[in-house]
C-alpha cells in the first residue's frame, strides 16, 4: 500500500525548533519530488516547500525561507522538515505529499497524489 | 507569488445539480493547474492536474477546463460524497500557491 506517515508535531514555544518526519512506503521514494503543505486551523492550504528526488534542489514559500529546511534520506525512505525560529503563525497541520511528475506533450506537470494524515504543530507560550 | 482566486467562496447545492467552481490566476499559468478536494479532518485528494486531466480513480463526473488565467472545475451531477472544500493550485512557478478554497454545502 502506498503510504505516507508524518510524525514530530508538538506544542512548542515561539522561537523554538521542531523537526517533522514523513516515512514513505509502498513506492520508490527516491524517484519522487516531495512536498510539505500546511493548513492553519480553519484556514486553507499553503504549500511550504518541496525537494527534488536526489535532494539536490529545494524551493520554499517566502514566509519560511531562512527558518525551515526540507531534506530527505532516500536510504530510509524519509522526508524531513526542520523548523527553526517558530512563530505563532506557523501553527498548523503539516502534511507531506508526493509530487507526482507527469511528462505530457506540452510540459512537465505535477500533482500531489499521495498525502499523509498530517501532524499538528502548535506554537504558543 | 502568483495569486489564485476562487469563486464563489461557498455555495449550497442539491444532489444531482451541475456545479461549477472558478479559479483565476493573477498571471498566466498556461495549464499548470491542479484541483483538490478536502473533507473535514482529512488530507486533500488530487482530482485533476494539467488543468483538465482526471487523476486515476476520480469519477468522470468531475472535469476541468481552462488555460492561461481562467479555469473551471465542474461536477456534472453532484453526489453526497462531493460535499467538501475544493482548492485550485498552480505549479507554474515557485512558490506553488493554492486558491482560498470553495466550500460546497448541502442545500
Amino acid at each position: 500500500e502506498v503510504q505516507l506517515v508524518e510524525s514530530g508535531g508538538h506544542l512548542v514555544q515561539p522561537g523554538g525548533s521542531l523537526r517533522l518526519s514523513c516515512e514513505a512506503s509502498g513506492f520508490t521514494f527516491s524517484s519522487f519530488w516531495m512536498s510539505w503543505v500546511r493548513q492553519a486551523p480553519g484556514k486553507g492550504l499553503e504549500w511550504v516547500a518541496n525537494i527534488k528526488p536526489d535532494g539536490s534542489a529545494t524551493s520554499y514559500v517566502d514566509s519560511v525561507k531562512g527558518r525551515f529546511t526540507i531534506s530527505r534520506d532516500n536510504a530510509k525512505n524519509s522526508l524531513f522538515l526542520q523548523m527553526n525560529s517558530l512563530r505563532a503563525e506557523d501553527t498548523a497541520v503539516y502534511y507531506c505529499a508526493r509530487d507526482n511528475e507527469i511528462i505530457l506533450e506540452l510540459g512537465v506537470h505535477y500533482g500531489m497524489d499521495v498525502w499523509g494524515q498530517g501532524t499538528t504543530v502548535t506554537v504558543s507560550s | 507569488a502568483i495569486r489564485m482566486t476562487q469563486s464563489p467562496s461557498s455555495f449550497s447545492a442539491s444532489t444531482g445539480d451541475r456545479v461549477t467552481i472558478t479559479c483565476r490566476a493573477s498571471q498566466g499559468i498556461s495549464s499548470y493547474l491542479a484541483w483538490y478536494q478536502q473533507k473535514p479532518g482529512k488530507a486533500p485528494k488530487l482530482l485533476i492536474y494539467a488543468a483538465s486531466t482526471l487523476q486515476s480513480g476520480v469519477p468522470s463526473r468531475f472535469s476541468g477546463s481552462g488555460s492561461g488565467t481562467d479555469f473551471t472545475l465542474t461536477i456534472s451531477c453532484l453526489q453526497s460524497a462531493d460535499f467538501a472544500i475544493y482548492y485550485c493550485q498552480q505549479y507554474y512557478s515557485y512558490p506553488w500557491t493554492f486558491g482560498q478554497g470553495t466550500k460546497v454545502e448541502i442545500k
